[in-house]
């Protein structure tokens, strides 16, 4: 167990429709990191947050969008939602927020999201 | 570009043989390489990481070397076991950034 926590494991829903995704980072850990994997293209970074703020955006298309709680938590919002964006989305925490430093990113169990 | 290439992408070795994946980058200013193993429908879990500043770190029957010249970096596993098998990512940590760009993965499967 990584201590990273998302919910919920699944969910399945209609095309069109908007869900929401929730990640608590480990105890102590101030960034949030969201990454896409799929058949096709992998593990995708798509956004990072780091106290609250955000740091970095990946390949995150618009009808994505996410935020960071002062409780530290996550939420990424999947909207106007496509075939294309069944996949699993993972999040990451590490202590800090990179920038170059040397951080270990320990991933949650995953929302496996399928779009009908 | 920021890519980076990961070989093979599926490796099959009979158990007690030893497996090597390698992982090239591009970008000078990555300085930290980690490994992620994948089980099926499960999270990518760290197993080893090196920093820049070093050749080469081992980790019981795990190993991973590092070329900063050539900008490679490889994964080796001895004694392989067959709970051993599963995708194996290679990453590189973005220079101006936090975020992991990962390698497409190698399937390894090790048979009894």
């Amino acid at each position: 167990d990584s201590g990273v926590t998302q919910t919920p494991k699944h969910l399945i829903t209609a095309t069109g429709q908007r869900v929401t995704l929730r990640c608590s980072p480990r105890s102590g850990d101030l960034s949030v990191y969201w990454y896409q994997q799929s058949l096709d293209q992998g593990l995708q970074f798509l956004i990072q947050y780091y106290n609250g703020e955000e740091r970095a955006k990946g390949n995150i298309l618009e009808r994505f969008s996410a935020q960071q709680f002062p409780d530290l938590h996550s939420e990424l919002n999947l909207s106007s939602l496509e075939l294309g964006d069944s996949a699993l989305y993972f999040c990451a925490s590490s202590v800090g927020f990179g920038r170059g430093t040397w951080e270990t990113q320990y991933f949650g169990p995953g929302t496996r999201l399928l779009v009908l | 570009g920021e890519n980076v290439e990961q070989h093979p992408s599926t490796l099959s070795v009979q158990e007690g043989d030893s497996a090597v994946i390698k992982c090239t980058y591009s970008d000078s200013a990555s300085n930290y390489f980690p490994w992620y193993k994948q089980e099926l429908g499960k999270r990518p879990q760290l197993i080893i990481d090196i920093r820049s500043n070093v050749g080469e770190k081992k980790d019981q029957r795990i190993a991973v070397t590092l070329n900063k010249t050539a900008k490679h970096f490889s994964l080796h596993i001895t004694e392989t076991q067959p709970e051993d098998s599963a995708v194996y990512f290679c990453a590189r940590i973005r220079g101006s950034q936090g975020n992991l760009i990962f390698g497409k993965g190698t399937k390894l499967s090790v048979k009894p």
